[in-house]
């Protein structure tokens, strides 16, 4: 199957800082990526959809200015939690959707990032 | 009523044992069904799509039943690596997928 990476794997950071995770498509051309974030023992929840040269598209409740994504090429997202706190500590995945046409619709998780905020 | 359920379990089952998850959906418009396995601590990996007609991979069956809008998985001959999280995965039309809370399996020797 295809495969997703994200880096860093695991970051630590204080409070008030900003945290950029990126996600890659690394052996197929992404249009659409989309960002989770889970909790200990709840599901994934979806954060944002993103697509290749348009602005994300944020779930309810989801700040916008607070989660930055972009996703500047076919290959890429990146993710930036802006003045992260304590409660924003969590696991932040991603996925891509392989290309319509290409496979049947399938998406595929990049490693997750785990998000500790001191 | 949440758009994709699933009984959060645990399920603990011995080896060797069968065991079967259910997933109900409420959009009948639904077009897409996955059911994805992650374990502790790790990314959800695909297991396998769901097909209207029923798809076999191994130990592994899936089942769709559009009437009444529920998807199943069939694990036989139960190892224990399967114990992990089970999710059910339904995309509609716009393609974003929606995530159940997942069930949770427990082989045990």
């Amino acid at each position: 199957g295809a495969v997703v990476s994200q880096h860093p794997s695991w970051v630590i950071c204080k409070s008030g800082t900003s945290v950029k995770i990126e996600c890659r498509s690394l052996d197929f051309q992404a249009t659409t990526m989309f960002w989770y974030r889970q909790f200990p023992k709840q599901s994934l929840m979806l954060m944002a959809t993103s697509n290749e040269g348009s602005k994300a598209t944020y779930e309810q409740g989801v700040e916008k200015d607070k989660f930055l994504i972009n996703h500047a090429s076919l290959t890429l997202s990146t993710l930036t939690v802006t003045s992260a706190h304590p409660e924003d500590s969590s696991f932040y995945i991603c996925s891509a959707r392989v290309l319509a046409g290409s496979e049947t619709d399938t998406q595929y998780f990049g490693p997750g990032t785990r998000l500790t905020v001191l | 009523r949440k758009e994709v359920e699933q009984d959060p379990g645990p399920f603990n089952v011995p080896e060797g044992a069968t065991v079967a998850f259910n997933c109900t959906y409420s959009n009948s418009a639904s077009q897409s069904f996955f059911w994805y396995r992650q374990d502790c601590r790790k990314e959800p990996k695909l297991l396998m799509s769901v097909y209207s007609s029923g798809n076999e991979d191994g130990r592994f069956t899936a089942q769709l039943n559009r009437a009444s809008q529920y998807i199943s998985l069939l694990i036989r001959d139960s190892k224990l690596s399967d114990s992990a999280t089970y999710l059910c995965v339904v995309t509609g039309g716009s393609y974003i997928p929606t995530f159940g809370r997942g069930t949770s399996l427990i082989v045990h020797p």
